[in-house]
Parts: C-alpha cells; sequence; structure tokens
C-alpha cells in the first residue's frame, strides 16, 4: 500500500541554523500538507500546497518558514533559523482529491532545537 | 474558529467491552468529520470519515456517529481489543474546505 514517506526520522540541531525536513507524498496526490506537534499537545496544522503554491496557511507558519516541492516528488519544509519553540515532530500529508479527502499522514520527524 | 473538545484525556477499559470517544465542536457545523488513531511517536493514521449528511458510519469493529444539532461525534469500537490501545484524534476542517483541526486526543487504553 503506497504510504508518505519521511526523511530524517530525528534531527538536532542548534538554535539559529537552518534545517530541511523532507516528505515524499503519495505518488498520485495532488494536495499536500506540513502539521506539527509539540510534545504533549494537539496536532496543527502549518500550510497545505496544491499546484505548486502555497494555498492556506496557519498563524504559526510565519516568514521563517518555507515550503516546496523541488522535483515533482519531494515537498520540502524549511526553517530558516530555528529557536526552541519549534521543537516538535512535524508531519506531512498528503491526499488526492482535494481537502475534503483523506489525509494520509507520514511517521514524522523529530525536531529537536538546542 | 473552530474548537474542538474530547472530553476524556484517557479512558480504561475491559477487553471485550466497547469503548465509546466522544467530540465536541463548539461553532458551526463542518462538511465532514474525521477519526484517527495515533500510536506513541508516530503520525495519525486514518480510520473513518462522516459527512455532515450521514447519521452513521461503520468500518469493521468501528462505528462513527455524527450529530449536528448536538456538535458532537460518537467513536465506538466494539469487542476490544488490548491493540486498540491508542490515542484517537477527532479533526474537522476549520471553515469551509479549510484543512484539519484537530482535539487533543482520547488516550484509550484496553486492559487484557
Amino acid at each position: 500500500e503506497p504510504e508518505v514517506t519521511q526523511t530524517p526520522s530525528h534531527q538536532v540541531t542548534q538554535m539559529g541554523q537552518e534545517v530541511i525536513l523532507r516528505c515524499v507524498p503519495i505518488s498520485n496526490h495532488l494536495y499536500f500538507y506540513w502539521y506539527r506537534q509539540i510534545l504533549g499537545q494537539k496536532v496543527e496544522f502549518l500550510v497545505s500546497f496544491y499546484n505548486n503554491e502555497i494555498s492556506e496557511k496557519s498563524e504559526i507558519f510565519d516568514d521563517q518558514f518555507s515550503v516546496e516541492r523541488p522535483d515533482g516528488s519531494n515537498f520540502t519544509l524549511k526553517i530558516r533559523s530555528t529557536k526552541l519553540e519549534d521543537s516538535a515532530m512535524y508531519f506531512c500529508a498528503s491526499s488526492g482529491q482535494g481537502l475534503q479527502e483523506t489525509q494520509y499522514f507520514g511517521p514524522g520527524t523529530r525536531l529537536l532545537v538546542l | 474558529s473552530q474548537k474542538i473538545e474530547q472530553n476524556s484525556e484517557a479512558l480504561n477499559i475491559q477487553e471485550g467491552k466497547t469503548a465509546t470517544l466522544t467530540c465536541n465542536y463548539t461553532n458551526y457545523s463542518p462538511a465532514y468529520l474525521q477519526w484517527y488513531r495515533q500510536d506513541p511517536g508516530r503520525g495519525p493514521v486514518f480510520l473513518l470519515l462522516i459527512r455532515e449528511n450521514e447519521k452513521e458510519k461503520r468500518k469493521e469493529r468501528l462505528k462513527v456517529t455524527f450529530d449536528t444539532t448536538l456538535k458532537q461525534s460518537l467513536f465506538h469500537i466494539t469487542a476490544s481489543q488490548p491493540a486498540d490501545s491508542a490515542t484517537y484524534l477527532c479533526a474537522l476542517p476549520n471553515s469551509g474546505n479549510t484543512p484539519l483541526v484537530f482535539g487533543k486526543g482520547t488516550r484509550l487504553s484496553v486492559i487484557a
């Protein structure tokens, strides 16, 4: 069964450093998302991406964040200058038909900012 | 914006019993509502989607109801097993077709 994959599974970085989290969505899906989950808290929406552009973003997704689909298979989330409060699990998700369809989540990248 | 309450943070039940989890939302009624399962350190796994014009949906031992008058969804697992132990998340769109807002989840423990 097709699945969303994410790399790396864990990332440790120093405050102020840039990180890039990578995702390979399910191949025939058209909508891509990033969510995050701070330890012990709920899953929070960051950004959705369709047709090579951002379709919606939350208040969390400020100028420090950017997304890209560089080559038709990968979908990346970049955090330009990490802060301590960026420490969280970051989940990529994809869906086939749109926002009203099931979203399939990857296993997540655990980011720790020191 | 939409607010979701899953009113039990944790629920312990005996193996073989039916687990019932509750999801309440506060604002407008969404076009659909979804339930996900999340195991520790893992991503949410989709279980069921129910649309606003559906009262009930079933999948194997799972059943979801959607009451737009009460602004509530109930999620049932019948004949529960220890392998059903996980956190169950309710999710629905914030407004219109916007991406999902998740509840904090209910951590279910099925005791053998």
